[in-house]
């Protein structure tokens, strides 16, 4: 069965580094997603990514974040001068559509790039 | 701003009881997702329901949904300890310029003992 895949699993990092987590959304999904869950918190939405550019983003998702589509099957995030405060699970989604009366909206999630920052 | 809020937060059951968990959400949405999440995993989707009156049955779990209500429910028959997990329900904006973002509860940690 297709999944959405991330590496890595675990990211540590020291305060004010670059980091990119990646991730492989299924194959033929065309809108793909990140979030993250600040530890025992809700899951909240950063980013949502078409047809090669952002279309919509949060408050959170400020000019630290970027993402990037760099080749047909990889979708990154890069945080740019990292934060204690993004020390988080992220998480990658991806779903085949986004609209309509289809169900082939449902996003799909990948099993999550811890990122701990010190 | 869509908001959405689960009760309870914290529920611990009796294995065999049932009970629910509810969704509520503030503005129109479209789609409402049941999702649960083990500790230090993802999230694994349970049911996505469209429309109101929309009701979904997968095991010992069933969804519905209220638009005019603005209110998803997650009821759990006959409780086994297997279903201890996080459940989250997310809802999804109607149209405007939104492109599928999902608004989380806080989720509702359960717990199943005997």
């Amino acid at each position: 069965e297709p999944e959405v895949t991330q590496t890595p699993s675990h990211q540590v990092t020291q305060m004010g580094q670059e980091v990119i987590l990646r991730c492989v959304p299924i194959s033929n999904h065309l809108y793909f997603y990140w979030y993250r869950q600040i530890l025992g918190q809700k899951v909240e939405f950063l980013v949502s990514f078409y047809n090669n550019e952002i279309s919509e983003k949060s408050e959170i998702f400020d000019d630290q974040f970027s993402v990037e589509r760099p080749d047909g099957s990889n979708f990154t995030l890069k945080i740019r001068s990292t934060k204690l405060e993004d020390s988080a699970m992220y998480f990658c989604a991806s779903s085949e559509a986004n609209g309509g009366l289809a169900t082939g909206d449902e996003q799909f999630f990948g099993p999550g790039t811890r990122l701990t920052v010190l | 701003e869509l908001k959405v809020e689960q009760n309870p937060l914290f529920l611990s059951m009796q294995e065999g009881k049932n009970y629910t968990i509810y969704c509520n959400y503030s503005t129109t949405s479209d789609r409402l997702y049941w999702y649960r999440q083990d500790p230090g995993k993802s999230l694994e989707s349970l049911f996505v329901l469209l429309s109101n009156g929309a009701v979904k049955q997968e095991g010992r779990l069933m969804a519905s949904l209220d638009t005019k209500a603005r209110l998803s429910t997650l009821h759990i028959t006959a409780a086994v300890h297997d279903l201890s997990a996080t459940y989250f329900c997310a809802a999804r904006n109607a149209g405007g310029t939104s492109y599928g973002k999902l608004t989380f509860g806080q989720g509702t940690i359960l717990t199943v003992h005997p």
